[in-house]
């Protein structure tokens, strides 16, 4: 079945540092990527998407490519900051039925420290 | 916010118990979404609802149901609670059948003890 990995946390950077979290998946066919982020006490919020292969999602500062011959989808910041203390999913969306559903994988927490 | 309200925040149990946990989905959505997340199975997806019709079920024990009200209002039903139920249970929807366009609520926190 459709799965995705996630690389463990979790991850400690100082402000200003540069973000990777890697992501890989596994799925039949070609199914979009996303990544949500959930903050303290809060829900999944929606950071970025990609819907096709080579294709590049971005928001906040924040980006991740999908890359097919590697099926990864990794995200990558710049520069992070305080506020950017969140745990970060990696998902992709397949059909379900007559409906799609998300694969999530663990989730990688981030905390950026001054 | 997101405007997916759910009800209630947490919720503290015995083993053996039932408990319904309440969704409330954004003004115009007609799919529902539910989900566990715990420490060791991650974050899964339980059951899809539409229009109050099931569309699509994920890892959901026989000892959950869920059901959506025509007011588009959700239920989520877990009897003969265990301790490995102890999770955070979310819930989200959307316009449509796309997941990936959902918006999640805070969740429910349900401890089982």
């Amino acid at each position: 079945g459709d799965s995705v990995t996630q690389m463990e946390g979790p991850v400690t950077l100082s402000e200003e540092a540069f973000l990777t979290i890697n992501c890989t998946y596994t799925a039949t066919g070609y199914p979009s990527l996303f990544w949500y982020v959930q903050y303290p006490g809060e829900g999944l919020q929606l950071l970025l998407k990609a819907t096709k292969a080579d294709d590049k999602g971005s928001n906040k500062g924040f980006e991740a490519t999908y890359r097919k011959e590697t099926t990864s989808f990794h995200l990558e910041k710049g520069s992070v900051q305080v506020s950017d203390s969140a745990v970060y999913f990696c998902a992709l969306s397949a059909r379900a039925g007559t409906a799609s559903k998300l694969t999530f994988g663990t989730g990688t927490r981030l905390q950026v420290t001054l | 916010d997101s405007g997916v309200t759910q009800t209630p925040k947490h919720l503290i149990t015995a083993t053996g118990q039932r408990v319904t946990l309440r969704c409330s989905p954004r003004s115009g959505d007609l799919s529902v979404y539910w989900y566990q997340q715990s420490l060791d199975q991650g974050l899964q997806f339980l059951i899809q609802y539409y229009n109050g019709e099931e569309r699509a079920k994920g890892n959901i024990l026989e000892r959950f149901s869920a059901q959506q009200f025509p007011d588009l209002h959700s239920e989520l039903n877990l009897s003969s609670l265990e301790l490995g139920d102890s999770a955070l249970y979310f819930c989200a929807s959307s316009v449509d059948l796309r997941a990936s366009e959902a918006f999640f609520g805070q969740g429910t926190r349900l401890t089982v003890v």
